[in-house]
């Protein structure tokens, strides 16, 4: 089984600078990792996914994440923030090639709520 | 634009009283999921259909239902609300199986916030 753990529940930035998101998750197969974007008393929005390939994956609103496989982590970053990205950010995680009732279930992390100050 | 709608934004019911909630799609996807998240935590999955099939999450409890009577509409009846239900629930969508199994995402819709009295 899947789990993601995003280490920190709150984020306060200032406008302009830059913010990480951390994200790391544990499964013994391997995973697509993706990032939404929930705003207020809104559904959940797709910044972004790693599937394959190149590590690092950009996403819209000018966010992207790393992908490390040695430390399982999937960090999201953005190098300068904007009031309008004042959201709940959440991790999350699929199985590679499952099957069965493994239908591609999302594993979520509990969230990150960045907040960004004028 | 392509959609996942969900019907009402915002549903107070009482204690006890029977309430149903709405999600259509004009994706044609053959997958609807149903979450809940309550306040500050993830999305949890209840259950999904694939196509007609049901597929229950083993936690869900059995005050919830769902009905899918086509492929653009799935409900969510909650029989007996109790106080512990209040939360938003999320829709859904993915194109099939193969498709999440390749990593495609899931569409959700923005979510019905229920309320207890």
């Amino acid at each position: 089984a899947q789990s993601v753990t995003q280490l920190d529940s709150q984020v306060p930035v200032f406008e302009e600078a830059p913010v990480e998101l951390r994200c790391n998750y544990s499964s013994s197969v391997s995973v697509y990792l993706f990032w939404y974007v929930q705003y207020p008393n809104q559904g959940l929005q797709l910044l972004l996914k790693y599937l394959s390939g190149s590590t690092l994956v950009k996403g819209i609103n000018g966010f992207e994440a790393e992908f490390n496989k040695s430390q399982t982590s999937f960090h999201l970053r953005k190098p300068s923030v904007h009031i309008s990205d004042t959201a709940e950010y959440f991790c999350a995680v699929s199985e590679v090639n499952a099957g069965g009732t493994s239908y591609g279930k999302l594993t979520f992390g509990q969230g990150t709520i960045l907040t960004v100050h004028p | 634009d392509a959609m996942v709608i969900q019907n009402p934004r915002y549903q107070v019911t009482q204690f006890g009283k029977p309430v149903t909630l709405s999600c259509s799609q004009t994706l044609n996807h053959n997958v609807m999921y149903w979450y809940q998240q309550k306040s500050s935590q993830a999305p949890k999955l209840l259950f999904h259909y694939y196509d007609k099939d049901f597929n229950n999450e083993a936690d869900t409890p059995d005050n919830f239902q769902s009905r899918r009577p086509n492929t653009s509409f799935c409900f969510l009846d909650i029989r007996s609300p109790g106080l512990g239900d209040a939360a938003m629930y999320l829709c859904a969508t993915s194109r099939d199986y193969k498709a999440t199994a390749a990593g495609q995402p899931q569409h959700f819709g923005d979510g019905t916030r229920l309320s207890i009295l």
